[in-house]
């Protein structure tokens, strides 16, 4: 399968500021690159996948970039809502779909 | 609604088997592949496998091959997870997800967009 790996594995910010995280495939990958927002106690939601396309729904404070082997989630001005763990998943090895190990996004 | 209903929360001791189910509707269910995904106490998400609801064609991660069984009754358009002799390790959250794809240019991309809301499995003596 192909590893992936997210950093920082933690994170403190407040309301209004802007967090990058970043995720880093163990080979190329292209573009095939989802990532979630998971809240405790609740499934996992899709925010983009292709690396950069916004799911359905989802605010444009969210935006994705990258490709190749490495990718980043950023979060433009932070709302309290947006405190979670976040994925990264890809999907370019057909039908195994391996996830980053998470990132928590905490409030300072 | 497109939905994922799973089964209720099981409490089992070590040795004993295990079926926990995924039925979805508000959509086609064999149109769309099944994910199953396991989340551990305090740990992230890990890629169990996959089942083809038209055929159940299926594909398991290495990690999980010869430990579970991914099946799916289409008839009833639901899917389900199985284990023979679950141990104390087993003990985790479950979800199960469906396959959906999205056109970007000329490119179909895959990911899991509809989930259910998780079965938690408690294995202990």
């Amino acid at each position: 399968d192909i590893p992936m790996t997210q950093s920082p594995s933690s994170l403190s910010a407040s309301v209004g500021d802007r967090v990058t995280i970043t995720c880093r495939a163990g080979q190329d990958i292209r573009t095939y690159l989802n990532w979630y927002q998971q809240k405790p106690g609740r499934a996992p939601k899709l925010l983009i996948y292709a690396a950069s396309t916004l799911q359905s729904g989802v605010p444009s404070r969210f935006t994705g970039s990258g490709s190749g082997t490495d990718f980043t989630l950023t979060i433009s001005s932070l709302q309290p809502e947006d405190f979670a763990t976040y994925y990264c998943q890809q999907s370019y090895f057909t039908l195994m779909y391996t996830f980053g190990q998470g990132t928590k996004l905490e409030i300072k | 609604e497109v939905q994922l209903v799973q089964s209720g929360g099981e409490v089992k001791k070590p040795g004993e088997s295990l079926k926990i189910s995924c039925k979805g509707s508000g959509y086609s269910f064999t149109s769309y592949w099944i994910a199953w995904v396991r989340q551990m106490p305090g740990k992230g998400l890990e890629w169990m496998g996959i089942i083809d609801p038209n055929d159940s064609d299926t594909r398991y991660s290495p990690s999980f091959q010869g430990h579970v069984t991914i099946s799916v009754d289409r008839s009833i358009n639901t899917a389900y997870l199985q284990w023979n002799t679950l141990k104390a390790s087993d003990s985790a959250m479950y979800f199960c997800a469906r396959r959906g794809e999205g056109l970007v240019s000329t490119t179909y991309y895959y990911f899991t967009d509809v989930w259910g809301q998780g079965t938690t499995v408690t294995v202990s003596s």
